[in-house]
């Protein structure tokens, strides 16, 4: 997909490094919260959730952590592959109003 | 392949016009949800339809509305069309809100 925004926090990295990649989010009341990740071209992709009772959650290669105390989200990527370059959104939402609220993105670039 | 069907891939027009946008969701996905994205403001939640009616309303503008129809297909219908309308307009639908979400491949709509 495009690039959101100019000036989007890159993150470099080395294949077969891991990855973290951070998100503040706005909405302390906030139930839950999603990884997106977004290709050149196509639409974001669906990585992982995790629920606002939870504060880690793992799944294959990638685990997101929560911290609600700074409103704090963090997605790990083990062993980075290129093909896991890409723009990751982190995403917010509030069961009260059903909103999904993205953040600005962060732009991973594995070098081979 | 999310499933998520959207059309047409690419719209070019003019100010002053209206455009539609249409969006088959994943087979048995009720809610279905309209996101722009633009360079200047990420990734932004429109409206969201579940089952045929309106569930959750973002940053949509009165020139813009949307409907689900009784095949769960929906549209999204942009009139009165201004230059910074420009930008890819995705479509995204779940089993049942807030669930996860899959995204189609998106319109890029430009208007000259």
């Amino acid at each position: 997909g495009e690039s959101v925004g100019l000036h989007l926090p890159t993150l470099s990295v080395q294949e077969g490094d891991n990855s973290i990649i951070n998100c503040a989010y706005s909405n302390s009341a906030s139930d839950y919260f999603i990884w997106y990740k977004q290709e050149s071209g196509k639409g974001p992709q669906f990585i992982i959730d995790i629920r606002s009772n939870m504060d880690k959650r793992q799944g294959q290669r990638v685990t997101v952590l929560l911290n609600k105390t700074v409103k704090h989200l963090s997605l790990q990527i083990a062993a980075t592959q290129p093909g896991d370059s890409a723009v990751y959104f982190c995403a917010e939402l509030y069961y009260g109003n059903n909103r999904l609220a993205f953040g600005k993105g962060n732009q991973v670039v594995v070098i081979p | 392949d999310s499933g998520v069907t959207q059309t047409p891939k690419h719209l070019i027009t003019a100010t002053g016009q209206r455009v539609t946008l249409r969006c088959s969701p994943r087979s048995g996905d009720l809610s279905v949800y309209w996101y722009q994205q633009s360079l200047d403001q990420g990734l932004q939640f429109l409206i969201q339809y579940y089952n045929g009616e309106e569930r959750a309303k973002g940053n949509i503008l009165e020139r813009f509305s949307a409907q689900q129809f009784p095949d769960l297909h929906s549209e999204l219908n942009l009139s009165s069309l201004e230059l910074g309308d420009s930008a890819l307009y995705f479509c995204a639908s779940s089993v049942d809100p807030p669930g996860e979400q899959y995204f189609g491949p998106g319109t890029r709509l430009t208007v000259t």
